[in-house]
């Protein structure tokens, strides 16, 4: 069975203070790797879809990486406004995808 | 605005009520997937949709709970005799497949909290 393993479960950095979210992963013949952000009350926002092991994505301060095992959510110089849950997923054989439980990340000014 | 919507954003009903959700995909999307979102959680999958067909149901989705899509369109969610347990946030998405390729990203809409008292 697909699973996906987020940490940390929360994480309260300062802003400018960099730092990574790890996803790891199993999952039957991966067909994406997702990174979707999500603020409290609202539904998910997709930020990168990764296909294969060295795939990198960057948006703004944010940086995606992927390797067989795990993916990594590099968070560059965060400020407030990048508060908020991001949550990772994968799809695998099937067409649903499996979400991991999430980082809270809190970025204080 | 073009993105996902869904309606009610909220609701409060009492144990033993029906109730049904409307999700409105992204106009041009051929795929549309239903999720339950707890809180401290991310969101499962119940089911989803290709066009008008349902093609694959969660062992989340109990005999309770009916989905339909009759025109390819827009999306409905029925959940009978509802539970405590029901209480949650319910999520549609929408997504664009094409061809062979199935690793399309999913656009979520703001979801409907729903309260089971």
């Amino acid at each position: 069975e697909d699973q996906v393993t987020q940490s940390p479960e929360a994480l309260r950095l300062q802003e400018g203070e960099s730092s990574s979210l790890n996803c790891s992963y199993t999952v039957s013949g991966l067909r994406g790797l997702f990174w979707y952000r999500q603020d409290p009350g609202k539904g998910p926002e997709f930020l990168f879809t990764l296909y294969s092991a060295g795939e990198e994505k960057e948006k703004e301060r944010l940086k995606a990486t992927l390797t067989k095992k795990e993916s990594f959510l590099h968070i560059t110089a965060p400020k407030p406004e990048d508060s908020a849950t991001y949550l990772c997923a994968v799809r695998g054989r099937s067409n649903d995808m499996r979400f991991g439980a999430g980082t809270r990340l809190t970025v204080k000014p | 605005d073009t993105g996902v919507s869904q309606d009610p954003r909220h609701k409060i009903t009492k144990r033993g009520q029906n109730v049904t959700f409307r999700c409105d995909p992204i106009s041009e999307h051929n795929r549309l997937y239903w999720y339950r979102q707890t809180l401290g959680q991310g969101p499962e999958f119940l089911t989803y949709f290709q066009n008008e067909a349902q093609l694959e149901k969660s062992r989340l989705l109990s005999d309770r709970f009916s989905a339909e899509r009759p025109k390819g369109s827009f999306s409905t969610l029925e959940i009978q005799r509802t539970e405590q347990g029901d209480s949650a946030m319910y999520l549609c998405a929408s997504s664009l497949a094409l061809g062979g390729r199935a690793n399309n990203e999913q656009f979520f809409g703001p979801g409907t909290r729903l309260t089971v008292l």
